[in-house]
């Protein structure tokens, strides 16, 4: 275990549903980030928190809307998805931006979208 | 041009061969080299890390950054099947993002 925790692991919804990916991490970290994942593409980087603060919008669609209430906690709430949305949802932390510090992932999300 | 390349594989070995696994990038500012594992349902881990040029050595993984030729490799002495994952490598400049390639898909047959 890396210290960060993802739920829910899998998930299918439809494409007028709304759902909510919930990240933690335990590391005591001060920044967050949401990528996606999809089979045989580089990781893409969409959201990045930093205190709190979101420090970066990757130019995703509005369709997903992240939430980051505390430093421990990160939240990518999704609405109207597309079948094209379907991937893995890696959540990453990091001692901080910058300089040395590695970032440390979560399980992922399986997402499906019908 | 991508950023970073890295040929997906699969790559498909017997257990006990030595493998070698490579990235090409593009930008020269990047400083910061990384291989992550991945393995299946599960997210990416930190396997090496590297900083500018040179080699770095850890059991039997070995990681090279040769900044002239723009090109990194991770080398995996006496594979094992327990080796069979996804790895990826990552880049940065040292600032908040990292640049990841694809990924390679490695088997280890027993």
């Amino acid at each position: 275990e890396t210290g960060v925790t993802q739920t829910p692991r899998h998930l299918v919804m439809g494409m007028t549903n709304k759902k909510s990916l919930k990240c933690e991490q335990h590391l005591g970290h001060n920044a967050m980030y949401w990528y996606k994942q999809s089979a045989k593409k580089p990781l893409e980087l969409m959201f990045v928190y930093s205190l709190e603060e979101r420090v970066e919008n990757n130019s995703v669609p509005s369709r997903f809307s992240p939430e980051c209430p505390n430093s421990s906690h990160l939240f990518l709430h999704l609405h109207t998805l597309q079948p094209e949305d379907s991937a893995l949802y890696l959540c990453a932390s990091r001692a901080n931006l910058g300089g040395t510090d590695t970032q440390y992932f979560g399980p992922g999300t399986r997402l499906t979208v019908l | 041009q991508k950023e970073v390349e890295q040929d997906p594989g699969p790559l498909s070995v017997p257990e006990g061969a030595i493998v070698s696994l490579n990235c090409t990038y593009s930008n020269s500012a990047f400083q910061y080299f990384m291989w992550y594992r991945q393995y299946s349902r599960k997210g990416p881990e930190l396997l090496m890390y590297t900083y500018s040029s040179g080699n770095k050595e850890d059991g039997r993984f070995t990681a090279q950054v040769d900044k002239s030729s723009k090109y990194i490799s991770l080398f995996i002495r006496d594979s094992q099947p327990s080796d069979s994952a996804t790895y990826l490598c990552a880049m940065s400049t040292g600032g908040f993002k990292t640049i990841f390639g694809a990924g390679t898909r490695l088997f280890v047959k027993a």
